[in-house]
């Protein structure tokens, strides 16, 4: 059973510029959700993806965008990057979009804004 | 919205002490998490325990759904259990997803 995996690890942009991170869910799961944690922080919810469509948003932006394809893996993709988008990005798998459904995390990935 | 919170945000032992996290909920929630974030930042998973008690190895927990509190608790620590600890809250407002606490961190001495 393969685990949740995201890519890249680690990244740094610079201001204003666009980047996209990866996630590939956790064998048999079709539900992704993407959750931005900054420095101290426990980690706060973007958006989640479920059949392809974006099933749920925090309070984010529309310069955080998403995508989930059909073989269930998906992209966050963040444009006009700010110093304060600078955090761990962390995606998480689970079976279903219902609210008692288990989650399990990626490595995350570490964004640097510079 | 549901407001979590852990308790305490921080605590130090030495290696071989027990102890006892704390997580708050103020309201009812189809789903509770406990993680642990190790020092390159993922978070893995100890518990899915909504109500009742488990155990696994030295790590047990137990929640009281009806007084909506949580208890992560940790025995005969070792310094491989420093990190952080997060516990998470879903209920049928959220969607399905977690609402975190901002964690304990919990440093283990040799």
């Amino acid at each position: 059973e393969t685990g949740v995996t995201q890519s890249p690890t680690h990244l740094i942009k610079t201001r204003g510029q666009q980047v996209t991170l990866r996630c590939s869910s956790q064998s048999g799961h079709n539900t992704v959700s993407w959750y931005q944690q900054a420095l101290g922080q426990g980690p706060q919810f973007i958006f989640q993806y479920y059949r392809e469509e974006e099933n749920g948003r925090g309070n984010f932006p529309p310069r955080f965008s998403g995508l989930q394809f059909p073989n269930y893996s998906s992209e966050l993709n963040v444009n006009a990057l700010e110093l304060d988008d600078s955090a761990l990005y962390l995606c998480a798998s689970s079976l279903g979009s219902h609210a008692w459904a288990e989650a399990f995390f990626g490595q995350g990935t570490r964004l640097t804004v510079v | 919205g549901i407001q979590v919170e852990q308790s305490p945000p921080d605590l130090i032992l030495q290696e071989g002490a027990n102890s006892t996290l704390r997580c708050n909920f103020s309201d009812s929630v189809n789903n509770l998490q406990w993680f642990h974030q190790n020092p390159w930042g993922q978070l893995i998973n100890l518990f899915y325990i909504p109500s009742g008690t488990k155990q696994n190895g030295r790590l047990s927990a137990t929640t009281v759904a009806t007084e909506r509190y949580s208890l992560l608790y940790i025995s005969s620590s070792q310094t491989t259990d420093s990190g952080v600890y997060f516990c998470a809250v879903a209920y049928g407002g959220s969607q399905g997803n977690l609402i975190f606490g901002k964690g304990t961190k919990l440093s283990v001495k040799p």
